[in-house]
């Protein structure tokens, strides 16, 4: 099956404590992005990345850090300077280019990281 | 700096009701724009894709509009289903950008 997997589904970080969600997609899309969603909000973009080896800030990146080595593979790492890191978090992929369903967002399950 | 918003924030209605769900957003130089919807606690699925250029889209029982110059689109459903319920988000990108800016969602519920 094609499609975004996001592990852990939960994860429990203690103070200080960098940790690391995984996002993998197979479905052969260049731009990855990494979400946050708070209750009550939208989801608020926090890296990006539109091809291997290149990645940009979105609107809230500070205290987070992302890689981008291989296509399928763009690793959230949620660092101990992010001061409210409780969120739920999605990872999502798109193809890119001008034809019609290109830049169609695809999401994963998400992940619920929970700051103890 | 372009703002989703959607209204109602939670809507109640009974099973077998068609309803209207809007987007508005603040400016109207958008590339496309995109319906979700979010089961609790789970990951977010694709609706409807509408280009800037389309006015609507059609997927069973939804249909997504688009009105850019007023800049608002809205989704409709028909004869609503108990398993219809979950919130529904928004999403627009503009044309000089790669992101897409989402709504806060509406939370529907539809009661058997």
């Amino acid at each position: 099956d094609g499609g975004i997997t996001q592990s852990p589904k939960y994860l429990f970080r203690k103070e200080g404590q960098n940790v690391t969600l995984s996002c993998e997609q197979n479905l052969n899309h260049d731009a990855m992005y990494w979400y946050r969603q708070d209750p009550g909000q939208g989801l608020r973009l926090i890296y990006y990345s539109q091809i291997v080896n290149d990645f940009q800030k979105g609107d809230i990146a500070e205290g987070y850090s992302v890689s981008r080595e291989k296509k399928e593979s763009f690793p959230l790492t949620v660092t101990s300077a992010q001061k409210n890191p409780t969120a739920f978090y999605l990872c999502a992929s798109s193809m890119r280019g001008n034809r019609e369903h290109h830049n169609e967002q695809f999401f994963g399950p998400g992940t619920r990281l929970t700051v103890l | 700096k372009q703002e989703v918003t959607q209204i109602p924030a939670a809507l109640s209605v009974p099973e077998g009701e068609n309803l209207v769900l809007n987007c508005s957003f603040t400016d109207s130089a958008i590339y496309n724009l995109q319906w979700f919807r979010q089961d609790p606690g789970k990951g977010l699925t694709s609706l409807l894709l509408i280009q800037s250029s389309q006015r609507e889209q059609t997927s069973g029982r939804l249909n997504a509009s688009l009105d850019k110059s007023s800049g608002r689109s809205t989704l409709y459903i028909a004869a609503s289903q108990p398993g219809d319920s979950a919130t529904y988000l928004c999403a627009v990108r503009g044309n000089y950008g790669q992101n897409f800016v989402f709504g806060p969602g509406t939370r529907l519920s539809v009661l058997p």
